[in-house]
This record gives C-alpha cells, sequence and structure tokens, in this order.
C-alpha cells in the first residue's frame, strides 16, 4: 500500500508565525504536491516537486515556499501565517507510468 | 481551457437509489479523468479512473461514462448506500508541456446517501 504521512493532523498558530508542513512517503516517487482544500473550491494546487531541490509554483503560490532536500520529504512553509491561509492542507505523491495520485490524511490548519 | 466544472454541488440520494456526477471540460488535451472519493477528515482516495479510448468504465456498483465529443463525464453509483456518503471529486490531467501530469480538479460534489 502507498503510504503517504503529515507531520500533524491538526495545527493552530498565531498570525505572523513561520509554519512547518511536512510530508513524508515511503514510495520512492518522485513527484510530490502540496494542495489546499477550502469548501466550495475544491483542491487548488500550490507547489509541485518533480525531484529532489526542483520545485515548480502551482496555481496559488503566493504566501507559501516548498523544500525538497530528500526524496521522501516535501515540506510545506508558510513565512508569515495569515487568516486566510486557515485551510485543510494535502500532499499527495505520484510516480510511475501513471498519473494516479495518493493522498496524505490532510492537516487541517488554523491561523488566528 | 484548463477548468473542470462538477455539478452537482450536493446530491441527496436515497439508499438503493443511482446516484449521478458530472463533470465537463474544455481542453481537449486532457486524457486522464479519475474520480476521487473523500470521507470527512480524510484525504482524498482515487475511486476509479478512465481514458478517452473508452466510453465506460465499471468497477463494483461504480461506472464512469466518458463523452469525448460533449467533452463531458460522469459517475454514477448504483445501488447507492450510506457509506457512500462523502465527497466525490472529478479532476483531468494530460501528459503534456511543463504540467507532467498534473491533476485539475473540480469543485466536488457532496453526496448524502439517506437510508
Amino acid at each position: 500500500d502507498v503510504k503517504v504521512t503529515q507531520s500533524s493532523r491538526y495545527l493552530v498558530k498565531r498570525t505572523g508565525e513561520k509554519v512547518f508542513l511536512e510530508c513524508v512517503q515511503d514510495m520512492d516517487h518522485e513527484n510530490m504536491f502540496w494542495y489546499r482544500q477550502d469548501p466550495g473550491l475544491g483542491l487548488r494546487l500550490i507547489y509541485f516537486s518533480y525531484d529532489v531541490k526542483m520545485k515548480e509554483k502551482g496555481d496559488i503560490p503566493e504566501g507559501y515556499s516548498v523544500s525538497r532536500e530528500k526524496k521522501e520529504r516535501f515540506s510545506l512553509i508558510l513565512e508569515s501565517a495569515s487568516t486566510n491561509q486557515t485551510s485543510m492542507y494535502l500532499c499527495a505523491i505520484r510516480g510511475g507510468a501513471g498519473y494516479e495520485q495518493y493522498f496524505g490524511p490532510g492537516t487541517r490548519l488554523t491561523v488566528t | 481551457q484548463q477548468q473542470v466544472k462538477q455539478s452537482p454541488q450536493s446530491l441527496i440520494v436515497q439508499k438503493g437509489g443511482i446516484s449521478i456526477i458530472n463533470c465537463a471540460y474544455e481542453n481537449t488535451a486532457f486524457d486522464y479523468f479519475p474520480w476521487y472519493q473523500q470521507f470527512p477528515g480524510k484525504g482524498p482516495a482515487l475511486l476509479i479512473a478512465i481514458r478517452p479510448d473508452v466510453s465506460e468504465k465499471k468497477e463494483g456498483r461504480f461506472t464512469i461514462s466518458f463523452n469525448k465529443s460533449a467533452k463531458q463525464f460522469s459517475l454514477h453509483i448504483m445501488d447507492s448506500q450510506p457509506g457512500d456518503s462523502a465527497t466525490y471529486f472529478c479532476a483531468a490531467s494530460m501528459d503534456s508541456g511543463g504540467s507532467q501530469g498534473n491533476l485539475i480538479f473540480g469543485k466536488g460534489t457532496k453526496l448524502s446517501v439517506k437510508p
């Protein structure tokens, strides 16, 4: 079974704090993704990575950065958290010949 | 051109009935169309997927119908059960350009199956 783990299920942070969300996979897949999910807006792609130290902007990268120092780990960074970044954050991986993406359980982040 | 439009936003079906969720796309370069199922507090899970070389794919009670000329595809859940109550997302992808297979998601449909 594909396993994607996220560092926290629930997180509460204050405005202005630096926030790290971590995603770890055990499948040796090259492609990793960060999405945010908001009611009525579906899943929106923040950043993705095709390889170690490689990153690409998705549809909504503003206010976020990422880091991929090792193949199995992809981190999402909120440099200065704001209330409009309160959301569910989902990590996904994709590998092999297919397009299938496998998601982690998500981190529900609340910024107060 | 990159959008995937999903309807309805919410759906209530009686147990044993058929649930139907529709999606439409514009970009004819899309060549992979998955459906994801998400239960509260969980990440989305791949349910079933289709490529445009077939018009229908069935897995158990779940069927994707694909209409290439209309640029539409739909998910049918036969004999719907309360355990099917979840949010369903359609998506589309293409293996070209810089996106390299990134999924474009619809906005989701919240399905409730009443006992």
